[in-house]
């Protein structure tokens, strides 16, 4: 049973819009981290939120973790190419031995 | 720093014989993960070490998966006998442990005829 939903499973848009990927749980979290993975490597970190109602930013990516640690959002504004790739949520539970459960991922594609 | 290596990087067999991945994770990592990621969805832990001792393989098909952190050090993760259901990519993940990231290799993936 996957335990978080990522939305929307595919994503196609033109260079220069802006996109927001979800990924929500009926269970809470007290982390939850977003990876981008590109065909034929592993997943690659891109940020840890710990706290209920957190926001990061990182250049052009927002990320928001929900007030009650169950859901989570990841903005891109002004979208490039290089940001085509799959997205992959993962929460980590207390007590869980820093195990994670992984979204199902939001594949991306910018088009030039 | 080097990451973590994994090898073979593609393997093809045929159901019901058996194959084995290595990993060989960052130097100074305790943790070890293993997982299975099949096409379309996210990865799925199978097994976690911290050092040479198992810390959970609740999710493991112990019937024909099995894996070994013998010295605490690189790892490996058999099938025997392999079904069809097992063509995936296979990842493996280190950490220094607690709530240090995770890095991932660039996986095995495994297609099953």
């Amino acid at each position: 049973t996957q335990l978080l939903e990522q939305s929307p499973q595919f994503l196609s848009i033109q260079e220069g819009e802006n996109l927001t990927v979800y990924c929500n749980s009926s269970s809470v979290f007290s982390s939850l981290q977003w990876y981008r993975q590109e065909p034929g490597e592993g997943p690659v970190l891109l940020v840890t939120v710990v706290t209920g109602g957190e926001v990061k930013k990182l250049k052009r990516l927002t990320f928001q973790f929900g007030d009650a640690r169950k859901d989570s959002s990841l903005h891109i504004t002004a979208a490039q190419p290089g940001d085509t790739g799959l997205y992959l949520c993962a929460g980590a539970r207390a007590g869980s031995a820093r195990q994670l459960t992984f979204g199902s991922g939001t594949q991306l594609t910018v088009l030039p | 720093e080097a990451g973590v290596a994994q090898s073979p990087r593609y393997k093809i067999i045929e159901k019901r014989q058996s194959v084995a991945f290595w990993c060989n994770p960052i130097s100074g990592h305790a943790t070890l993960y293993w997982y299975q990621q099949i096409l379309g969805q996210g990865p799925k832990l199978l097994i976690q070490f911290q050092n040479n001792g198992v810390v959970d393989d609740s999710q493991l098909p112990k019937d024909r998966f099995s894996a070994e952190r013998l010295k605490g050090v690189d790892s490996t993760l058999k099938i025997q006998p392999a079904k069809l259901e097992d063509s995936a990519v296979y990842l493996c993940a280190s950490s220094f442990g607690g709530v240090a990231p995770q890095h991932f290799g660039d996986g095995t993936r495994l297609s099953i005829l």
